[in-house]
């Protein structure tokens, strides 16, 4: 099956602990993303990837870190999380960047 | 950051109705505008998209209507049924841009009453 699969789908963790939330596609995309839902604010894009090796910032990407180094996994890494990074989180894949997929999402809090 | 406007933010109709959500974009570089439902407790999923060749594209009963001299697009359902019930989001993306990715509407909760 198709599929773009995130973990932990929660996670409550404490202010300044390093954490990775994996993501990962069976589908062969070439480009990945990852994005924050907040009330109110719809789905805002953190990083993306267009290729292996290849990424950059997406409209908020303070705070967070990624990484590339297999076309199918695209981790996000908070590596000093703070409460204002409490959120949902989805990763997306598509082939080319429009057509996206998108993964179940993780539900992140930061006390 | 080019906007993506949606309007309403809430929205409850009968079932049968027709609703009818809408957005705006600014960004002239758009020429790929999908719509994503979102059910509670899942991700996004990918329910209809069109690109500013057509004025209209319709996928069973969800019907996107394009208008590109206004930067305005909207989508209708027909015949709502209480599973519509989800919330959707709009949004445009400049397929050629590389840096750029989808910039998404706020989103629209729909509600459909049996």
């Amino acid at each position: 099956e198709a599929q773009v699969t995130q973990n932990p789908r929660y996670l409550i963790t404490v202010t300044g602990k390093k954490l990775t939330v994996t993501c990962s596609q069976n589908m062969n995309h070439e480009y990945m993303s990852w994005y924050r839902q907040d009330p109110g604010l719809g789905l805002r894009q953190i990083y993306y990837s267009m290729n292996v090796e290849v990424t950059d910032k997406g409209d908020v990407p303070e705070g967070y870190k990624v990484s590339r180094k297999e076309k199918r996994n695209f981790p996000l890494i908070l590596e000093s999380p703070s409460p204002n990074q409490t959120s949902l989180y989805f990763c997306a894949s598509s082939l080319w960047g429009d057509e996206q997929y998108f993964g179940p999402g993780t539900r992140l809090t930061v006390t | 950051q080019q906007q993506v406007k949606q309007s309403p933010q809430s929205l409850i109709v009968q079932k049968g109705g027709i609703p009818i959500i809408n957005c705006a974009y600014e960004n002239t570089a758009f020429d790929y505008f999908p719509w994503y439902q979102q059910f509670p407790g899942k991700g996004p999923a990918l329910l209809i998209a069109i690109r500013p060749d057509v004025s209209e594209k319709k996928e069973g009963r969800f019907t996107i209507s394009f208008n590109k001299s206004a930067k305005q697009f909207s989508l209708h359902i027909m015949d709502s049924q209480p599973g519509d019930s989800a919330t959707y989001f709009c949004a445009g993306l400049n397929s050629g841009g590389g840096a750029d990715g989808l910039t998404f509407g706020k989103g629209t909760h729909l509600i459909i009453q049996p």
